[in-house]
């Protein structure tokens, strides 16, 4: 099993839809969580952390269940500039050097 | 403007041949990473450095190697004995190894083997 799955995707979804990704791991110590957006042939860009409490950024929000070991992103009213692939990333312990990337759920927002 | 840059943006290697990935930040970031990225797959860490004149070997680190003479700068070498060196090369940094919660990544070198 990998250490962070997410949803195969792809996801086709029409302008204004709301879309939700799924991402767990497995290694039930790692302390910080976080979605990095990754546009096609770009570098991965952090979207944002991921706090127990659960945040929102506008239309982004993110929530965390440790007990389940389950993370997810929700897009509310999505744009065209929303498509991107979407990565989880773990961090197993608070260094920079054990970030575990998931593998990448790509979106596609249709007009 | 502060960042990451790196150089060449595509790289094209004959088999057997060494080839040097650059990688620069201005952030004033203690450490740095390399990641490698194929289809389909997450990033993988290839080496990282938390401090100039130190680097240690991530994930993936066979036929690879570094150095870091400058906290600047942390170059990559892909040697003739990495075995599949077709990838994605991503180079990111964070403003310390211990404690961090965000890297930076550079705008990648995708290197090809004719």
């Amino acid at each position: 099993r990998k250490e962070v799955e997410q949803d195969p995707g792809p996801f086709n979804v029409p302008e204004g839809a709301t879309v939700a990704f799924n991402c767990t791991y497995s290694n039930s110590a790692s302390q910080s969580f976080f979605w990095y957006r990754q546009d096609c042939r770009k570098e991965p860009k952090l979207l944002m952390s991921v706090y127990s409490s659960g945040n929102e950024d506008g239309r982004f929000t993110a929530q965390l269940n440790r007990a389940s070991q389950y993370i997810s992103l929700l897009i509310r009213d999505s744009k065209l500039s929303d498509s991107a692939t979407y990565l989880c990333v773990v961090n197993r312990d608070n260094y920079g050097q054990n970030f575990v990337f998931g593998p990448g759920t790509r979106l596609s927002v249709l007009p | 403007d502060g960042g990451i840059t790196q150089s060449p943006k595509y790289l094209f290697r004959k088999e057997g041949q060494n080839v040097t990935l650059s990688c620069e930040q201005n952030l004033n970031h203690d450490a740095m990473y390399w990641y490698r990225q194929d289809p389909g797959q997450g990033l993988r860490l290839i080496y990282y450095s938390q401090i100039v004149n130190d680097f240690q070997k991530g994930d993936i680190a066979e036929g690879y190697s570094v150095s870091r003479e400058k906290k600047e700068s942390f170059p990559l070498t892909v040697t003739s004995a990495q075995k599949n060196p077709t990838a994605f090369y991503l180079c990111a940094s964070s403003i310390e190894a211990g404690f961090t919660d965000t890297q930076y990544f550079g705008p990648g070198t995708r290197l090809t083997v004719l």
